[in-house]
């Protein structure tokens, strides 16, 4: 069983809407939380990083939430952009192995105009 | 900004033949890691290095090898390629060893094996 689950597995907004991206750990401890934007074919763009004392992180139209204590992170994009139509994967580093971060499948977001 | 860099970007081999990819990491950062992703599917750690050493290892079979360089970069080696290694592979660089820092990947170099 993956330690990193993500809702919804897919999601189709109209341009210029919110939305939030959900992610679920039971990894434990852990070193840190990593939301990444991945395009068809191309590496994983890191979007944030937070530690298990911070709850929340902003970059842009990107805010990233952290609950430690319900192991539960989201990722909320507002007012949405056809460049944001992509892969929205949430990486968490078990504090053990920074080596060995465990990927979430990912949430597949597609913006129509 | 400088970017995790590698090559080739595209590469077609045939069943039991060799293939190298290469990286090059961000300056200053080193640690590298591995990556396999299949189509549809998470990415499969592979392997890492710490200051040319290999400090993990992952799903790595034993056909493929890889080493970290003075420089820092690092190749991965697969031999024997067979149709499932047909994958985006891509690496990751950070500084040290990635906790509390952001680990930064590469565009990939997709293999495709026929």
């Amino acid at each position: 069983k993956n330690q990193v689950e993500q809702s919804p597995q897919s999601l189709i907004i109209l341009e210029g809407k919110n939305c939030t991206l959900q992610c679920n750990y039971t990894v434990s401890p852990f070193s840190n939380l990593r939301w990444y934007k991945q395009d068809t074919g191309r590496g994983p763009v890191s979007l944030t990083i937070m530690t298990f004392s911070e709850n929340t992180k902003s970059n842009g139209r990107y805010t990233a939430t952290l609950d430690a204590d319900t192991k539960q992170s989201s990722l909320h994009i507002t007012a949405s952009q056809l460049s944001d139509s992509a892969s929205y994967i949430c990486v968490v580093s078990p504090y053990s192995s920074a080596s060995k971060i465990i990927f979430g499948s990912g949430t597949r977001l597609s913006i129509r105009p | 900004a400088a970017g995790v860099i590698q090559s080739p970007r595209h590469l077609i081999k045939e069943k039991r033949e060799t293939a190298t990819l290469k990286c090059y990491p961000i300056p200053r950062h080193d640690t590298v890691y591995w990556y396999q992703q299949g189509p549809g599917q998470d990415p499969q750690f592979l392997i890492s290095f710490y200051e040319k050493m290999q400090s993990d290892k992952g799903s790595i079979p034993d056909r493929f090898s890889a080493q970290q360089f003075s420089d820092y970069h690092s190749e991965l080696n697969m031999s024997s390629l067979e149709l499932g290694d047909s994958a985006l592979y891509f690496c990751a660089s950070s500084p040290r060893a990635a906790r509390g820092n952001t680990i930064y990947f590469g565009e990939g170099s997709w293999l495709t094996v026929v």
